[in-house]
């Protein structure tokens, strides 16, 4: 089965600097990868997502992701945070190893990113 | 477009009660998921769907259940409440392999 690890549960920064949020999945085989947003006491909202193509995904709010087939990693950066990026980061795969009717995503344990002023 | 939509937003219930999460989507989407969030844990799917009349069971079903008898509703019902189902239910619709949508969510509560 597929399984998602977040390296860091809680990622504190200061306003303007850079951050990195790591993300590991175990499956090797194609997979569809997301990153979600959750601001507090809020749904989840698509930041991006890696379906096919070029490795580098560009999403909302200025942030990406840069898929790595061979370390199986799909880790969310952005250059210089703000205030305003305070939530709860969650990355998602959808692999396809139990045929093309599964359409479930499995999901990370979510990583707090703090920015501080 | 409301998108998906969940009610309530928050409700308390005593132990052994039973109570159904509404979830509506108005994006002809043919997919819909349950999933429960437990802090520090990410999120669990409970039971999906791919389509109506059709349904199945996620990661975490015991003490749930499901029907689609519709498109736009998918509502899950919670038959004796345990303390254990304490946490916050959001609901999400995908059209096939397209992101999900999230609900704003339910925050339950089971003392």
């Amino acid at each position: 089965a597929q399984s998602v690890t977040q390296l860091d549960s809680q990622v504190p920064v200061f306003e303007e600097a850079p951050v990195e949020l790591r993300c590991n999945y175990s499956s090797s085989v194609s997979v569809y990868l997301f990153w979600y947003v959750q601001y507090p006491n809020q749904g989840l909202q698509l930041l991006l997502k890696y379906l096919s193509g070029s490795t580098l995904v560009k999403g909302i709010n200025g942030f990406e992701a840069e898929f790595n087939k061979s370390q199986t990693s799909f880790h969310l950066r952005k250059p210089s945070v703000h205030i305003s990026d305070t939530a709860e980061y969650f990355c998602a795969v959808r692999d396809f190893t139990s045929g093309g009717s599964n359409y479930k995503l499995t999901f990370g344990k979510g990583t707090l990113l703090t920015v501080n002023p | 477009n409301a998108g998906v939509t969940q009610t309530p937003k928050f409700r308390i219930l005593k132990i052994g009660q039973s109570m159904t999460l509404q979830c509506t989507q108005d994006m002809n989407h043919n997919y819909m998921y349950w999933y429960r969030q437990d802090p520090g844990m990410g999120l669990k799917l409970i039971y999906y769907s791919v389509g109506a009349g059709i349904t199945d069971k996620g990661e975490v079903p015991n003490g749930y259940n499901v029907s689609r008898s519709t498109t736009e509703d998918f509502p899950l019902r919670l038959e004796l409440a345990a303390p254990s189902q304490t946490s916050v239910y959001f609901c999400a619709s995908s059209y096939l392999d397209s992101e999900q949508f999230f609900g704003p969510g339910t925050r339950l509560t089971v003392l």
